[in-house]
């Protein structure tokens, strides 16, 4: 079965520190891949997605993501963090033949000033 | 363009009741797709409408069941409440196909006394 796994749960970073999110996934095609981001009390937002081509890809607010096939990862990254990032962020992966999402439980994101 | 919009916002149901909840999307979007969001289990997929057919459902028992109308808004059903309903119900609408982006709704706050 299709799973995504964020290993962590909570993390804090400084601000103006880089950021990576981890995220894997269990999956026998390629992957439709999606990282969204998730403010209190509010919906998701869509950071990026991966659907093929490049494996760098970029996304809104300074995100960007890399697709590695050999180990099943597409971890987030951003290389100076905001206060304003102070979030919880979503992995997901499209099903196949299906098209709903499975999302990984989720990283929240603390930033210290 | 305006986005996904849910409604109601909050609402507070007692156990036994029933309640529907309202998702309009994106103008031009004719799929919508309902999820499940709590802190135990996380983001879980309901069912997908398209073309007010019922495309793809998730692993939730009958009391869950939804309706999509001509002009694509959908609503979902839940009757018979209990307390471990009380969740955010997410709202994402994308054009037609699998693989599309999809666009999430602010969500509906249920809780269940």
């Amino acid at each position: 079965a299709q799973s995504v796994t964020q290993p962590d749960i909570h993390i804090t970073v400084s601000e103006g520190a880089s950021l990576e999110l981890r995220c894997n996934y269990s999956y026998g095609a390629t992957p439709y891949l999606f990282w969204y981001v998730q403010s209190p009390g509010q919906g998701l937002q869509l950071l990026l997605k991966y659907f093929s081509g490049d494996t760098l890809v970029q996304g809104i607010k300074g995100f960007e993501a890399e697709f590695k096939r050999s180990q099943s990862s597409f971890n987030l990254r951003k290389p100076s963090v905001h206060w304003s990032d102070a979030a919880e962020y979503f992995c997901a992966v499209e099903q196949n033949q299906g098209g709903k999402l499975i999302f990984g439980q989720g990283t929240e994101l603390s930033v210290k000033p | 363009k305006a986005g996904v919009t849910q409604t109601p916002r909050y609402l507070i149901k007692t156990r036994g009741q029933q309640v529907t909840l309202s998702c309009s999307p994106i103008s031009g979007h004719r799929s919508v797709s309902w999820y499940q969001q709590t802190p135990g289990q996380g983001l879980q997929f309901l069912f997908e409408y398209f073309s007010e057919t019922q495309r793809n459902k998730g692993n939730f028992p009958g009391r869950f069941s939804g309706r999509q109308f001509s002009n694509s808004r959908s609503e979902m059903n839940v009757s018979t409440l209990e307390l471990g309903d009380s969740a955010l119900y997410l709202c994402a609408s994308r054009t037609s196909s699998y693989q599309e982006t999809q666009y999430f709704g602010p969500g509906t706050r249920l809780l269940v006394l």
